[in-house]
């Protein structure tokens, strides 16, 4: 089975650094998803881990270690756009489905 | 980038028909599509998982004679919600896979409501 687990809801202050942490359990690994989705939305593609390591595309990084079972995804200089559920996935072994988290909900304040 | 496009947005249909979702990956095959239901403020729901050429595997609960799904080619998947009730309104969101990458990209989402 998948088990899935990252924080239910964050805030955070504009300009400032969040991490959001997922931690997951899974039955083989091929790969760990990041989306962000605005509410009414459909979810957007933010990164996709395979190998250990940090992947930085911007403001937002994407960190994995599959010993641990555990991923990150961080957010600097937060804008008030960021304010949104960014979900954490994950693929077993072979294209298989993609299991996803409840997803955390971000605030960004003033 | 890998662009997913879903048809239509925004459907209102009456109780009782059928109603049709397109989802395209534009410019990539892929080999696996995923459609997902989501109710407001809640989490996505995998419904089903469809591989180019096989028959979809449905999750659990879900009506497989209701929601039909078809993946005729790597880049076309289509969701038929028959004899929609009003309790099968909601956003239901396709997924697609890239079998190169293995990268899993969105369309757009379909809210539909049944009157």
């Amino acid at each position: 089975g998948q088990n899935i687990d990252q924080p239910t809801e964050m805030t955070a202050t504009e300009g400032a650094i969040v991490q959001i942490n997922c931690t997951y359990q899974t039955s083989g690994f091929n790969g760990l998803f990041w989306y962000q989705q605005h509410a009414g939305e459909a979810p957007t593609f933010l990164s996709y881990n395979v190998l250990d390591g940090l992947e930085e595309k911007g403001r937002f990084s994407s960190f994995l270690s599959r010993s641990k079972g555990y991923s990150y995804l961080l957010l600097k200089e937060l804008q008030m756009k960021d304010s949104a559920s960014y979900l954490c996935a994950v693929t077993p072994g072979g294209y298989q489905k993609v299991t996803f988290g409840t997803g955390t909900k971000l605030q960004v304040i003033p | 980038g890998a662009v997913v496009s879903q048809h239509p947005s925004r459907v209102i249909c009456k109780s009782g028909t059928s109603v049709k979702i397109e989802c395209r990956s534009l410019d990539f095959q892929a080999t696996t599509m995923f459609w997902y239901r989501q109710f407001p403020k809640q989490s996505l729901m995998l419904m089903a998982t469809s591989n180019e050429g096989s028959k979809a595997t449905y999750e659990q609960g879900v009506e497989k004679d209701k929601f039909l799904i078809n993946h005729a080619s790597l880049t076309l998947s289509t969701l038929t919600v028959t004899s929609a009730h009003p309790e099968d309104s909601s956003f239901y969101i396709c997924s697609a896979r890239d079998g190169t990458s293995g990268k899993a990209f969105f369309g757009q989402g379909t809210r539909l409501t049944v009157v």
